[in-house]
């Protein structure tokens, strides 16, 4: 059971370029989300999903875009990075009704823009 | 809007004493989740445990305990006789229980070292 899988684990990038970070998940959740990890400000929420088809911002959606045509798949997508992005990007999915509301992460994107 | 404060940002301790993590929370919501999670030096997010606004009992796990104290707004969280392999940044977290979304408001979370 591979849970909450992303890809790269690593990337750099720079000023301008694009790239996609991939999400995948093998537990049928309905619920998947973007999170960046920045020092001393936590876990921010950027994108969420709460089925096919239906996404919403969170909180710092900004330069990000998604898409969710599977249930199962969720890529963050930077049109044109900026070194603000440089950042820790953790998907997380979940199931809606949930009586614990854990959210199960992937281990983590390093994204670094020059 | 949401917010989740963890005061501390660094705390040391050597191995075997107790440390206390504080977390206090604003929501304007009468029903929400609160959380914590670990994060070790391997970079992952664990789960520690799931609090409902409706039981304030206090919870023990093995050496993890957590005080939930909604008239302060208070959620924290002590490790008794710790161990080197707390070493960790811990993350407080809140969520609505009846959006959509299970969306997580994090602290900034609270780095723990203990020395041998």
């Amino acid at each position: 059971n591979a849970g909450v899988t992303q890809t790269p684990k690593f990337q750099v990038l720079k000023t301008g370029q694009s790239m996609t970070l991939q999400c995948a998940q093998d537990m049928n959740h309905e619920y998947m989300s973007w999170y960046r990890q920045d020092p001393g400000m936590g876990l921010r929420l950027i994108h969420y999903s709460v089925g096919a088809g239906i996404t919403d911002q969170g909180e710092v959606p900004n330069g990000y875009n998604v898409s969710r045509s599977t249930t199962e798949d969720f890529p963050l997508r930077l049109l044109s990075a900026a070194p603000s992005q440089t950042s820790v990007y953790f998907c997380a999915s979940s199931r809606p009704g949930d009586n614990t509301g854990e959210l199960f992460f992937g281990e983590g994107s390093r994204l670094t823009v020059l | 809007a949401q917010k989740v404060t963890q005061a501390q940002t660094e705390i040391s301790v050597v191995e075997k004493e107790d440390v206390t993590l504080d977390c206090v929370y604003e929501t304007r919501d009468t029903t929400y989740y609160l959380f914590w999670y670990k994060q070790p030096p391997s970079g992952e997010l664990v789960f520690l445990i799931r609090r409902n606004s409706f039981d304030e009992q206090n919870e023990i796990s093995g050496r993890y305990s957590w005080n939930f104290q909604k008239s302060t707004s208070s959620f924290n969280f002590t490790i008794t006789a710790s161990q080197v392999v707390d070493s960790a940044v811990y993350f407080c977290a809140l969520s609505e229980a009846l959006a959509a979304g299970n969306k997580l408001t994090f602290g900034g979370g609270t780095r723990v070292l203990v020395k041998p």
